[in-house]
């Protein structure tokens, strides 16, 4: 299985405020995922990120908001713009293991929006 | 509407004894389920998945179950260790995709 390193592990930000997220895989993928998964819910897609094109957002989730860049085949940030106490969850990225149609995910970051 | 849901968020088990994790989906479209494993301040991992062409597929300790007549799906694990303390995902994809729908989680405690 790939390995993700994500950063930062936790972060807490004023409200207004912007905070990008990294994540570095240890191999070439095609797809990164981004996820959120806010208090007492589960996992959300926010978005499919492909390199050297615009990534496919879902239902509800903006590029306004989420801004998502993808430079290379091992490399993603997502971006929460704008931050209220409602973003206040874990963010979490991914790629799909071909293996078993599972995902591995990334150690997540917890957001905290103050 | 929540398409995999995972209604009981918490369940607490004495080390030795059977966890039965449950899921229910309402889905019809869904062909291949998975559980993961969530430990704090870390990723979901994966822990183990089943076809909608089978009806139990096994790994060990762990045991998935699967009624699709009933779009239940249970995880069992036999005998429970202290370190299967964890929060497990359910989720459940559709025509090959590799983007999963996850239910809410369940928190399973097993103390000594």
């Amino acid at each position: 299985s790939a390995v993700i390193s994500q950063k930062p592990s936790r972060d807490i930000c004023q409200r207004g405020t912007s905070l990008t997220i990294q994540c570095q895989v240890d191999s070439q993928v095609t797809m990164m995922f981004w996820y959120r998964q806010q208090p007492g819910q589960s996992l959300t897609l926010i978005a499919t990120a492909n390199q050297g094109s615009e990534a496919t957002y879902e239902s509800g989730f903006v590029i306004d908001k989420f801004p998502i860049s993808r430079p290379n085949l091992t490399f993603s940030t997502l971006t929460v713009s704008n931050m209220s106490p409602e973003d206040s969850s874990i963010y979490l990225c991914s790629v799909a293991d071909r293996g078993n149609y599972g995902y591995t995910f990334g150690s997540g970051t917890r957001l905290t929006v103050v | 509407d929540q398409q995999v849901k995972q209604n009981s968020p918490s369940l607490s088990v004495q080390e030795g004894r059977i966890s039965i994790l449950n899921c229910d989906y309402t889905n019809s479209m869904f062909d291949y389920f998975l559980w993961y494993k969530k430990y704090p301040a870390e990723g979901p991992t994966f822990l183990i998945s089943i076809s909608s062409i089978k009806d139990k597929n096994e790994d060990g300790r762990f045991t998935v179950f699967l009624n699709k007549s009933a779009k239940h799906l249970s995880l069992h694990i036999v005998p429970s260790q202290p370190g299967d303390s964890a929060v497990y995902f359910c989720a459940a994809s559709a025509g090959g995709s590799y983007i999963p729908t996850f239910g809410r989680g369940t928190s399973l405690i097993v103390h000594p």
